[in-house]
């Protein structure tokens, strides 16, 4: 059973540009978080979704930041007109369910991606 | 507010001896409470995880963690670290209920020393 993929691993975008990151998660999991990593810091909530609804989007930038979770194909954080201060690692994690909560169903996380702003 | 401080950087320990590493929150209802570990390009494993009963927990590849109300503390043990224990390592807190909306600590970063 194959694990929380992201791809691109790593993403090189001049300013201005626009960065799609994307995430499978993983099989028979319905609901999708995206977190945010800054240097030197801790992970960040951004987002949580599940198939074709935005749940909470409380902890992302009210401008050029987007996310959606169509109901086929992978999850897709999107950033128009990335800036220096976009750099980061952006992880996506999934969970089967919410029922019961955090314990019941943890968080499986992928790899990341690493975006980088020239 | 919610927050996890996890008040050391770096932490180096060697080959065999005990490891602690500490984590304190502040969270407004019941927390649950993780510790995760991140090797370099890798995303985050799930080591343990608290919510209620017997305040000593275990997880995987050895390592153990201690909840203490009084103090606010949750702080990961390992009784002899290997060299494929250096990492970075996070402590969490998130709702019982709900979804996971989990607030994060900085990280401590593990180095081991031959």
């Amino acid at each position: 059973n194959a694990g929380v993929m992201q791809n691109p691993r790593h993403l090189v975008r001049r300013r201005g540009q626009e960065a799609r990151l994307r995430c499978s998660p993983m099989k028979g999991h319905s609901h999708v978080y995206w977190y945010r990593q800054l240097p030197e810091e801790g992970l960040k909530f951004m987002v949580y979704l599940q198939k074709e609804n935005i749940i909470d989007e409380s902890g992302m930038p009210k401008e050029r930041f987007s996310a959606e979770f169509p109901k086929e194909g992978p999850s897709i954080l999107r950033i128009q007109q990335v800036v220096r201060g976009d750099s980061a690692a952006y992880f996506c994690a999934s969970s089967p369910d919410s029922t019961g909560g955090s314990y019941n169903s943890p968080l499986h996380f992928g790899n990341g991606t690493r975006l980088t702003v020239t | 507010a919610q927050s996890v401080t996890q008040p050391d950087i770096h932490i180096t320990v060697s080959e065999g001896a005990s490891l602690e590493l500490r984590c304190n929150y502040s969270y407004g209802a019941t927390p649950y409470l993780f510790w995760y570990v991140q090797s370099p390009g890798q995303g985050l494993q799930l080591l343990l995880k608290y919510f209620s009963g017997d305040t000593l927990v275990q997880g995987i590849k050895g390592f153990e963690a201690e909840f203490k109300r009084s103090q606010s503390s949750f702080n990961l043990r390992k009784p002899s670290v290997h060299w494929s224990d250096a990492a970075e390592y996070f402590c969490a807190v998130g709702p019982w209920a709900g979804f996971q909306k989990l607030v994060f600590g900085t990280g401590t970063r593990l180095l081991v020393s031959p």
